[in-house]
């Protein structure tokens, strides 16, 4: 089955780390550009990161740069989110999501086909 | 940054009524817009990408249209079912969604 899962969310100090997974299953992990994108409580989607199939690209929105760092383990179809320096402002279900349209792989600009369920993040005293 | 202003903001509609979702971009963006349902509760859903490509799977009631800085997104006859939030998303350089379009029947 193709699907996405991801874990590591949970409740977090402010200041404080947080390191989020996503399993891939069902297709050709590294062929394929993934992204983090956050929806915080009652609102809209936020983009937050993007990696290439390689991990040799990746992009940041300006509100996570120098605090995020998106990676990916191919070997173990895995992309991780690591998370430091947290505030209020990043409480939010994060989701993964697959870059592909139609019959395309190994495209980075691409909607999203696949998004996982998602893991809470809450950034709390 | 370029962005994205979906109107409305919200909606309401009868069954069967023809609705018309418009997203648009401070700066041209050629075709690379796609179009994401959400349910309460519920995962983002891939409907239409290069602004006009229905994603396989989708019912065919809903189209979407525009190029360059105007876009939108049409649902034929409204149908229960697609009570929902609507995101446009922008996805060449730096990507951005729209702040959404909540769907309600009348």
């Amino acid at each position: 089955e193709v699907q996405l899962v991801e874990s590591g969310g949970g409740l977090v100090q402010p200041g404080g780390s947080l390191r989020l997974s996503c399993a891939a299953s069902g297709f050709t992990f590294s062929n394929y550009a993934m992204s983090w994108v956050r929806q915080a409580p009652g609102q809209g989607l936020e983009w937050v990161s993007s990696s290439s199939g390689s991990g040799g690209t990746t992009n940041y929105a300006d509100s996570v740069k120098g605090r995020f760092t998106i990676s990916r383990d191919n070997s173990k179809k895995t992309l991780y989110l690591q998370m430091n320096s947290l505030g209020a402002e990043d409480t939010a279900i994060y989701y993964c999501a697959k870059h592909g349209q139609g019959t395309s792989t190994s495209c980075y600009q691409c909607a999203f086909d696949l998004w996982g369920q998602g893991t809470m993040v809450t950034v709390s005293s | 940054d370029i962005q994205m202003t979906q109107s409305p903001s919200s909606l309401s509609a009868s069954v069967g009524d023809r609705v018309t979702i418009t997203c648009r971009a401070s700066q041209g963006i050629t075709n690379y817009l796609a179009w994401y349902q959400q349910k309460p509760g519920k995962v983002p859903k891939l409907l239409i990408y290069a602004a006009s490509t229905l994603q396989s799977g989708v019912p065919s009631r809903f189209s979407g249209s525009g190029s360059g800085t105007d876009f939108t997104l049409t649902i034929s006859s409204l149908q229960p079912e697609d009570v929902a939030t609507y995101y446009c998303q922008k996805y060449n350089s730096a990507l951005a969604f729209g702040q959404g379009t909540r769907l309600e029947i009348k």
